[in-house]
């Protein structure tokens, strides 16, 4: 059975400053792994995914994340965060035959002035 | 592209009534369609996975006689959550995927039992 960690509940970083949030997972085979952003009361919207190819991911809102795979880590990064990317961010693994996504718990951001 | 509503968005009911929500994909046919719950502040947990034409299959721990899934076509998936209790309350969220790709994702119902 696949699962996701994200170790960091809660992060919160000053406007324009850089972001990064972590992510392992756990899966037998090779991952289908996502990075979903939720504001309060809403649905999830994808930021970025990886299937296969270069490692490096490059997603909407100026969000990157990297795939290492000796690491079983998808880590998301952001040069600098805006007051918008305030938010709850929701790292997922999908099983390569059914796309079933498995989340991990989020990390809460919140940006400071 | 690939957009997915759902309905209601919002909805209180009594205990003891049974609640339905709708999902659907609008410019895609969803071969198959997930349905997920969110308590405050946490996760989010899959419920069941619905194949157009087949029963759903559901995840351990979830009843399913409880919480009825219908996805009698390609773009329409129903959620019924059955003699409603507090307990149910909850953010409902649905999903729906096409023959290949990725899920794309609801809005999300928010279901309060009074």
């Amino acid at each position: 059975a696949q699962s996701v960690t994200q170790p960091d509940i809660h992060i919160t970083v000053s406007e324009g400053a850089s972001l990064e949030l972590r992510c392992n997972y756990s899966y037998g085979a090779t991952p289908y792994l996502f990075w979903y952003v939720q504001s309060p009361g809403q649905g999830l919207q994808l930021l970025l995914k990886y299937f296969s190819g270069d490692t490096l991911v490059q997603g909407i809102k100026g969000f990157e994340a990297e795939f290492k795979r000796s690491q079983s880590s998808f880590n998301l990064r952001k040069p600098s965060v805006h007051w918008s990317d305030a938010a709850e961010y929701f790292c997922a693994v999908g099983r390569f035959n059914d796309y079933k996504l498995s989340f991990g718990a989020g990390t809460t951001v919140t940006v400071r002035a | 592209g690939a957009v997915v509503s759902q309905h209601p968005s919002w909805v209180i009911c009594k205990s003891g009534t049974s609640v339905k929500i709708e999902c659907r994909s609008l410019d895609f046919q969803a071969t198959t369609m997930f349905w997920y719950r969110q308590f405050p502040k946490q996760s989010l947990m899959l419920m069941a996975t619905s194949n157009e034409g087949s029963k759903a299959t559901y995840e351990q721990g979830v009843e399913k006689d409880k919480f009825l899934i219908n996805h009698a076509s390609l773009t329409l998936s129903t959620l019924t959550v059955t003699s409603a209790h507090p307990e149910d309350s909850s953010f409902y969220i649905c999903s729906a995927r096409p023959t290949s790709g990725e899920q794309y994702f609801g809005p999300g119902t928010r279901l309060t039992v009074t």
